[in-house]
């Protein structure tokens, strides 16, 4: 069965930055790609990006250009995400999800398998 | 704030029909770009209910049903049950953003 195994909650001081990696199974890795989204305390769901895992070609939030970085081994289908420069602001769930192989704008969507999401604590 | 607007909370009584609106504007759900809807219990990740405005994932019941007009969406329940307590969520692309984008969400009472 297809599974996504997100690692453990992270607890980081602002300006840190924190790595969280999403192991998949139960399905061939580089035929789908990789979405990542994120929940702040009590609010709504915030996309961040998408990355292949055929060719690690990215698609991210124009918001978090520059502070975000997916990448992916397929040696060990693992997705990671990096959110560098992290602001009280970052302090979220975050998830992953089986996407779509290509991005396409008209009918992107985040995914039909999710992992079970990574607390990202950001405090002094 | 989102670009696509959700009500922030909607109820019903079990077995009765309740829709959640999603509206945007034309660099959304106007223009040529599909929307997809999730389901959230509280504590769990997302659950894709519907994806490319009217299509249903294998398992999720045929109470479950999406439409899109305009510049707008909707997710209709039919035959409310407890368990459908949830939050709901819309996502769609945006040409403005250059990415996609989730409705702020509406959390679903059964009475």
């Amino acid at each position: 069965q297809v599974q996504l195994v997100q690692s453990g909650a992270e607890v980081k001081k602002p300006g840190a930055s924190v790595k969280v990696s999403c192991q998949s199974s139960g399905y061939t890795f580089t035929s789908y790609g990789i979405s990542w989204v994120r929940q702040a305390p009590g609010q709504g769901l915030e996309w961040m990006g998408w990355i292949s895992a055929y060719n690690g070609n990215t698609v991210y939030a124009q918001n978090l250009q520059g502070r975000v970085t997916m990448t992916t081994d397929t040696s060990t289908s693992t997705a990671y995400m990096e959110v560098r420069s992290l602001r009280s602001d970052d302090t979220a769930v975050y998830y992953c999800a089986r996407g779509p192989y290509y991005f396409s704008s008209k009918n992107y969507y985040s995914g039909d398998y999710w992992g079970q999401g990574t607390l990202v604590t950001v405090s002094s | 704030q989102s670009v696509l607007t959700q009500p922030p909370s909607v109820s019903g009584a079990p077995g009765q029909r309740v829709t959640i609106s999603c509206t945007g504007s034309s660099s959304n759900i106007g223009g040529v770009y599909d929307v997809h809807w999730y389901q959230q219990l509280p504590g769990t990740a997302p659950k894709l209910l519907i994806f490319g405005n009217n299509n249903r994932p294998s398992g999720v019941p045929d109470r479950f049903s999406g439409s899109k007009s305009g510049t707008s969406a909707s997710l209709a329940i039919t035959g409310l049950q407890a368990e459908d307590e949830a939050g709901y969520y819309c996502q769609s692309y945006d040409s403005s953003l250059s990415g996609s984008v989730f409705g702020g969400g509406t959390k679903l009472t059964v009475l």
